[in-house]
């Protein structure tokens, strides 16, 4: 049991490079998630999902896409980098079952953008 | 809105000190509140959690009572130890629409020293 694995773990990007950021989780949880963590900002809100082919905005979605063709996968995309995207981004899924719904995260994917 | 603020750190304590972390939330109803921990390189773990009012979370010696009427949730442990160093991050769980959206803090950074 992997729980959510990230690749790669570490990017660096030009201004206007595109990649797409892989989350993957084994534990069969509808949630998923992508935040994105700043110094002095906690974690904020980009993308989430709560099943196949079901995606929605949260707080800062400028700039990313994300799509969910699977229960265990959840990509985000960066069409055209910029250097406000350099961040630490962490991928996190949950059940959305039971009364307490823990959130469990992957490891990250440090970005620079220069 | 719903916010989370924290004390800014960082926090640099001798080992076997007495720990607070204060925590105070923004929120309509009665969101669930919780306290994640981030060790370096990692990913965020739940450390503990409350769910209503005058609860007490714990795990591994930390804890934190959700107190309604100053809408707080302090995290302490009575002796902390080299490996508590980490990142904290105070979280609520928004009540209203959003299935899982969370809230943090900015954070706080904890450095025990031997």
């Amino acid at each position: 049991n992997a729980g959510v694995t990230q690749t790669p773990k570490f990017q660096v990007l030009k201004t206007g490079q595109s990649m797409t950021l892989q989350c993957a989780q084994d534990m069969n949880h509808e949630y998923m998630s992508w935040y994105r963590q700043d110094p002095g900002m906690g974690l904020r809100l980009i993308h989430y999902s709560v099943g196949a082919g079901i995606t929605d905005q949260g707080e800062v979605p400028n700039g990313y896409n994300v799509s969910r063709s699977t229960t265990e996968d959840f990509p985000l995309r960066l069409l055209s980098a910029a250097p406000s995207q350099t961040s630490v981004y962490f991928c996190a899924s949950s059940s959305l079952t039971g009364p307490y719904n823990e959130q469990f995260f992957g490891p990250g994917t440090r970005l620079t953008v220069l | 809105g719903n916010s989370v603020t924290q004390m800014e750190g960082p926090v640099t304590l001798s080992e076997e000190a007495f720990l607070t972390i204060n925590c105070t939330y923004t929120a309509t109803g009665y969101p669930s509140l919780f306290w994640y921990v981030q060790y370096p390189g990692e990913g965020l773990q739940l450390l503990l959690k409350a769910t209503k009012a005058d609860d007490k979370g714990s795990n591994k010696g930390f804890e934190a009572t959700y107190r309604k009427e100053t809408t707080s949730f302090h995290l302490e442990k009575g002796s902390v130890q080299v490996s508590d160093s980490a990142v904290y991050f105070c979280a609520l769980r928004r009540v209203s629409g959003g299935y899982n959206k969370l809230i943090f803090g900015a954070g706080t950074r904890l450095a025990v020293h031997p």
